[in-house]
């Protein structure tokens, strides 16, 4: 069975900073992806970016970027120029098929003005 | 482009009623899946279905049913309702080849 873990549940960073998200998880799979959500108050899940293992560069979507480091099985999110949209809960998640995702807890973050 | 259809969006239930929560999908999707989501955890798979016909049970099966008799639906069934089955719930729908699930708006359910 797969575990993923966001040790910080709660982060705050100033607008059109720059914040790292952590999550570390644990699998005996070799193939599978892993994935960043972000849940705003409205509680819809929204794909923010998402990483194959087999890929050694790490994903970018416009301010997100991702660290994988896959010996160390570490995927952090970091958010370049934050803006206030950005206030959510993030949730890192895994699969190895289809899509059944295994979560972490999630990081509330907060940007403020 | 409706996307993942959840309904009802909010629902308080007495202990011991039972209701099922209903989704369905337009995007001819192989995959579906239930997850909830309590405070402080995360989501966790409920029950999942790869096809019409096939479903199986995920980390938290206990106290739900599922059925999938056509690729659009993929009804949850609480049988008897619990307050520990108070939770916000998520369907979820992808392509056999896709990794990016797409979720639908959630349901909130209250079991007093």
């Amino acid at each position: 069975a797969q575990t993923v873990t966001q040790s910080q549940p709660e982060m705050s960073v100033q607008e059109a900073e720059t914040v790292t998200l952590s999550c570390t998880y644990d699998t005996s799979e070799n193939n599978y992806y892993l994935f960043w959500y972000k849940q705003p108050p409205s509680r819809q899940m929204i794909l923010v970016i998402r990483q194959e293992a087999y890929k050694q560069q790490n994903a970018t979507e416009n301010r997100f970027s991702v660290n994988f480091q896959k010996a160390a099985k570490s995927f952090s999110l970091k958010i370049s120029d934050s803006q206030l949209g950005d206030t959510a809960m993030y949730f890192c998640a895994f699969s190895n098929a289809g899509n059944m995702l295994t979560f972490g807890g999630g990081t509330r973050l907060m940007v403020k003005p | 482009n409706a996307g993942v259809t959840q309904t009802p969006k909010f629902q308080v239930l007495k202990t011991g009623q039972s209701m099922t929560l209903q989704c369905a999908q337009d995007m001819n999707h192989e995959y579906m899946s239930w997850y909830r989501q309590d405070p402080g955890m995360g989501l966790r798979l409920i029950h999942y279905s790869v096809g019409a016909g096939i479903t199986d049970q995920g980390e938290v099966p206990n106290g739900y049913n599922v059925s999938r008799s056509t690729t659009e639906d993929f009804p949850l069934r609480l049988l008897s309702a619990a307050p520990s089955q108070t939770s916000v719930y998520f369907c979820a729908s992808s392509t056999r080849e896709s990794t990016e699930a797409f979720f639908g708006q959630g349901t909130r359910l209250t079991v007093v």
